[in-house]
Order: C-alpha cells, then sequence, then structure tokens
C-alpha cells in the first residue's frame, strides 16, 4: 500500500533550528512536497523535490533520498510564525498526491 | 485574480440533508481536485477532474457526487449527509498534473449532526 509517515508533533525554541522527517511508500514517484498549513487555514506550497539532494529556499530546505524513501524539511531561525503543521505528500506514479498526516511544530519564546 | 474561491465557509447540516460545496478558479487550470482533511488526518481524495466535462473517483468518494460543466467551476455534492462526512473540504486547482503547485481554496467547515 502507499503510505507517508511523518511525526505527529514536535517543539522547538525560537531562534533555532527543527528538522521534520518524513518517510514515503508509493506506486511509483513523481517528486516529494511540503506545505505549511496554519491552524484554520489551507496549505500552502512550501518546496519540491523529485531528485535526490538538498533545495534551500531562505530559511526553508527541503532534503530527498529516493533510495530510502526519506525526506526532511529543515527549517532555521524559527520565527513564531513558523508555528503551522508541515505535510509531507508524495506523487505516485499516477500524478495522485499521497498526503501525510502533518507534523504540528509548535515554537516557544 | 481571486484564485480558488470557495463557499460556503462554514455550513452546518442535519443527517440526511442535501447541500453543494461550490468551487470556482479563476486561473484557466483544466486540473480540479476536492479534497477532505480529518482532524489528525492527512489529506483524502474524493473527487478530481482534469477538464470541462472529465471527473474521475478519489480515494473516498462514496457519498459525493461532481461535475465539471466549466473550465472554472468544479463543485462537489452530498446528497445524504452523514455524520462521517464532518470535515474540512478543500478545492484545489492545478495547470498540469505534473505542476509542482497545487492552489487551494480556502476551506468549507461542515459539520453534520
Amino acid at each position: 500500500g502507499q503510505n507517508i509517515d511523518q511525526p505527529t508533533e514536535m517543539t522547538a525554541t525560537e531562534g533555532a533550528i527543527v528538522q521534520i522527517n518524513c518517510t514515503y511508500q508509493t506506486s511509483g514517484f513523481n517528486g516529494l512536497f511540503w506545505y505549511q498549513q496554519h491552524a484554520g487555514e489551507a496549505p500552502t506550497f512550501l518546496s519540491y523535490n523529485v531528485l535526490d539532494g538538498l533545495e534551500e529556499k531562505g530559511r526553508f530546505s527541503s532534503f530527498l533520498s529516493r533510495s530510502k524513501g526519506y525526506s526532511y524539511l529543515l527549517l532555521k531561525e524559527l520565527q513564531m510564525k513558523d508555528s503551522a503543521s508541515y505535510l509531507c505528500a508524495a506523487r505516485d506514479s499516477n500524478y495522485q498526491l499521497i498526503w501525510g498526516a502533518g507534523t504540528k511544530l509548535i515554537i516557544k519564546p | 485574480n481571486a484564485g480558488v474561491t470557495q463557499t460556503p465557509k462554514f455550513r452546518i447540516l442535519k443527517i440526511g440533508q442535501s447541500m453543494t460545496l461550490q468551487c470556482t478558479q479563476d486561473m484557466n487550470h483544466n486540473y480540479m481536485y476536492w479534497y477532505r482533511q480529518d482532524p489528525g488526518m492527512g489529506l483524502k481524495l474524493i473527487y478530481y477532474s482534469v477538464g470541462a466535462g472529465i471527473t474521475d473517483k478519489g480515494e473516498v468518494p462514496n457519498g459525493y457526487n461532481v461535475s465539471r460543466s466549466t473550465t472554472e467551476d468544479f463543485p462537489l455534492r452530498l446528497e445524504l449527509a452523514a455524520p462521517s462526512q464532518t470535515s474540512v473540504y478543500f478545492c484545489a486547482s492545478s495547470s498540469t498534473p505534473e505542476s509542482a503547485f497545487l492552489y487551494f481554496g480556502p476551506g468549507t467547515r461542515l459539520t453534520v449532526l
């Protein structure tokens, strides 16, 4: 079956760095996505990886290892506004997105 | 350019009632999707459409129907509401299936009592 696993909740301190891990099993693979979702709002796109390696975009970076079925999202210089859920999603061979349940990130001052 | 809009934002239904969740996009996207999001769960695909007149079932289609008469509109119909359909519903669109970017609407929070 198809499955995405990510931690349910993480806590970090303002100004610190946090890494949110995601493992996936899909029928075929056409990319790994990270979305941010603030409470009561729609998900918004953060990053996309289709090849192995690190993609950096400002304070956020995302890493992919296709052989391990593994990705992580790295958030640096954490700000209070980064408190949100982070959704990992993998796209299968039919270009359908399989979504994880999300990781709720709590930032403490 | 409003992007993806959804109405209503909130709705309470009684068991057995029917309703239509509206979704409109103004980006001329061919691909549109309906997802539901339950607390602590990932987004689940209900139905999707690859263009006007073409729709297909997703992972959890039971209890729902869709139509796509125009490129812009993709309404979701609940015929006989059940408590299990209490959820947040998101409509989304993309230009192509290969696109890295899904545009989401603001969501409809539905409660069935």
